[in-house]
């Protein structure tokens, strides 16, 4: 299994263009989630999705949109990029949404908005 | 609000040295918590987990500690390796609408392992 996997692993993005940050795990985890890393900060949860066609609103959702047509993908899209978007994220699965299930992480995507 | 935090943003050790990195929680309603090692340039990874109905679990080379009287969690070391260097994280998980347990994540803690 590749596990989670994430592209691209780096991005520039001028203030205003669009972008999707693709997500892909080959696990068949229902439960997937993106979140944001900031320097000096946790991990902050933006979307989260526990199935196919589910999705729903994390700590910071602004600026973002996510889908969830298959079980596999679970693509975030930046529609108009702001400097404040600026961080790595992370996309992250688990077999269910229960707790006790192990949470995996993709490598990561460091953006830059300019 | 209510929040997840760390004591120490930066611990460094020698080689050999038991380390101890600590956790401070204040939901009271979090019953339970995850430790992640993230290493330079990767995404997190699971260490060990602890129940709140545990006061203590042990893991190959790693103990976590709960203390729900202070609302404090340690994740300890044993023997550190160089290849222990990396941020650690604390988290609590949370139930949402529907059942569904998401994790909130501490700042972090850097600890850096001397030869």
């Amino acid at each position: 299994n590749a596990g989670v996997t994430q592209t691209p692993k780096f991005q520039v993005l001028k203030t205003g263009q669009s972008m999707t940050l693709q997500c892909a795990q080959d696990m068949n985890h229902e439960y997937m989630s993106w979140y944001r890393q900031d320097p000096g900060m946790g991990l902050r949860l933006i979307h989260y999705s526990v199935g196919a066609g589910i999705t729903d609103q994390g700590e910071v959702p602004n600026g973002y949109n996510v889908s969830r047509s298959t079980t596999e993908d679970f693509p975030l899209r930046l529609l108009s990029a702001a400097p404040s978007q600026t961080s790595v994220y992370f996309c992250a699965s688990r077999r269910t949404s229960g707790r006790k299930d192990e949470q995996f992480f993709g490598p990561g995507t460091r953006l830059t908005v300019l | 609000g209510e929040s997840v935090g760390l004591h120490l943003p930066t611990l460094s050790v020698q080689e050999g040295d038991n380390s101890i990195i600590n956790c401070a929680y204040s939901n009271s309603a979090s019953d339970y918590f995850i430790w992640y090692k993230q290493e330079s340039g990767k995404g997190p990874q699971f260490i060990i987990d602890i129940r709140s109905n545990m006061d203590k679990r042990q893991g190959q080379r790693v103990t976590v500690l709960l203390n729900k009287t202070v609302k404090h969690l340690s994740l300890q070391i044993a023997a550190t390796q160089p290849g222990d260097s990396a941020v650690y994280f604390c988290a609590e998980t949370r139930s949402v609408t529907g059942g569904s347990y998401i994790p909130t994540f501490g700042r972090g803690t850097s600890l850096i392992v001397h030869p």
